[in-house]
């Protein structure tokens, strides 16, 4: 099993529609998850952490935490064309921290 | 303005050269981080250094080599030994060994003729 599993995609939906990104982790230990966005051809930039069960908003983004089916998920209400971009979810581990990243989800937003 | 620079942002590797990718910050954060994307994949780890003058491997790390002689720069050098080396190159930092949000640069996508 990989150790952060994402919906391979891609993922298309209508303008205002929600769009539902998901991503499952091997290792019961983690406490911490990031979701970063990452446009074609750009670097990753930081959109949602969450490090408790149950959601985390933030304007048009909410990041939902189950850890005891170690799933996390991000949810963009009201998606727009400009949200369009592979969403990349990332878990922490090592004594640096260093990220281990899923293989991404690319969303098409549909005008 | 704060911020990560990577240089340059394309780079053409010729056959059984090595090629220096330059990455600096000025965040005054002390975790630096290499990681590799290939087309339609997440990001792997390189190497990374938690405090100047000390680094560690990461994940895929034959045929690459670092320094951390100060601070604010973690330049990465591609050698000869990587007979794969087409892919984007992202340098990140933290603000200390043990602080998970890590912040990107714009990358480098390294070529081969």
């Amino acid at each position: 099993q990989k150790e952060v599993e994402q919906n391979s995609g891609p993922l298309s939906v209508p303008e205002g529609a929600i769009a539902s990104l998901n991503c499952t982790y091997s290792d019961r230990g983690s406490q911490s998850f990031f979701w970063y966005r990452q446009y074609s051809g750009k670097s990753p930039e930081l959109i949602m952490s969450i490090y408790s069960n149950g959601d985390k908003e933030d304007g048009r983004f909410t990041a939902q935490l189950n850890k005891a089916s170690q799933y996390v998920s991000l949810l963009i209400r009201d998606s727009q064309p400009s949200d369009s971009a592979t969403y990349l979810c990332a878990v922490p581990r090592g004594s640096a921290r260093q990220l281990t990243f899923g293989s991404g989800t690319q969303l098409t937003v549909l005008p | 303005d704060g911020g990560i620079t990577q240089s340059p942002k394309y780079l053409f590797r010729k056959e059984g050269q090595n090629v220096t990718l330059s990455c600096e910050q000025n965040l005054n954060h002390d975790a630096m981080y290499w990681y590799r994307q290939d087309p339609g994949q997440g990001l792997r780890l390189i190497y990374y250094s938690q405090i100047v003058n000390d680094f560690q491997k990461g994940d895929i790390a034959e045929g690459y080599s670092v320094s951390r002689e100060k601070k604010e720069s973690f330049p990465l050098t591609v050698t000869s030994a990587q007979k794969n080396p087409t892919a984007f190159y992202l340098c990140a930092s933290s603000m200390s060994s043990g602080t998970e949000t890590q912040y990107f640069g714009p990358g480098t996508r390294l070529l081969v003729l």
